[in-house]
């Protein structure tokens, strides 16, 4: 199983509500990614986990919380988001960085479109 | 600060063109990876280079990883309406020391049918 999924593939929300973006993989990748992407830009990095533990966090604001609870899923809970926020979520897996004969070459989920309101 | 420019940021073309894009640096990448990412999808990994100056084709498409390792092109070949898409070329930051991926600024080609 070469996949990573994500739900829900959209969400709309008020800059009141409290939702969370749900990340899997089986493919026993130990490095799990969260990044957003604006349209026809490249993504931007928000948090990386390795082994299940929060390793580098790219100064991302508090309403944006990360979740480890296996090394198979990776959650986003989302709180008083504001209408910037708004755009495409991405989860990325790949093997852990220093492993023989790899290239922290990533594998994505489809996204999650979060429109802000 | 480890960069990635990508050339050209924005092409149109006619199917059956050929054409190339480019991803400098002047910073000397252990790798670089293709992505081409699809409207409403996520990145998909196209190819990985590593030893400098190798070439390595998938279809009509030809990545090179230069000499130097500080840069790296892709050349598609009658290009077809299927390749449109963002292509992002991609290195680990600081030779893959963390888990960090240095993305280039992207291209968007759009192939007219």
């Amino acid at each position: 199983d070469t996949e990573v999924t994500q739900t829900p593939k959209h969400l709309v929300m008020g800059m009141t509500n409290k939702k969370s973006l749900k990340c899997e993989q089986h493919m026993g990748h130990r490095a799990m990614y969260w990044y957003k992407q604006k349209a026809k830009k490249p993504p931007e990095l928000m948090f990386v986990y390795s082994y299940e533990k929060l390793s580098i966090n790219e100064s991302v604001p508090s309403r944006f919380s990360p979740e480890c609870p296996n090394s198979s899923l990776l959650n986003l809970h989302l709180h008083a988001l504001q209408p910037e926020d708004s755009a495409l979520y991405l989860c990325a897996s790949s093997q852990e960085s220093g492993m023989m004969g790899t290239y922290n070459e990533q594998f994505f989920g489809p996204g999650t479109r979060l429109t802000v309101l | 600060t480890q960069l990635l420019e990508q050339s050209p940021q924005f092409l149109s073309i006619q199917e059956g063109e050929n054409l190339t894009v480019y991803c400098n640096s002047s910073s000397v990448f252990s790798s670089l990876q293709w992505y081409r990412q699809e409207p409403g999808e996520g990145p998909v990994l196209l190819v990985t280079v590593v030893t400098g100056g190798e070439v390595k084709k998938l279809k009509r498409l030809t990545f090179q990883f230069g000499d130097a390792r500080k840069d790296s092109s892709l050349h598609i070949t009658a290009a077809q309406p299927g390749d449109t898409g963002l292509y992002l070329c991609a290195g680990p930051d600081y030779g893959g020391a963390t888990n960090k991926l240095i993305f280039g600024t992207g291209t968007l080609l759009a192939v007219q049918p």
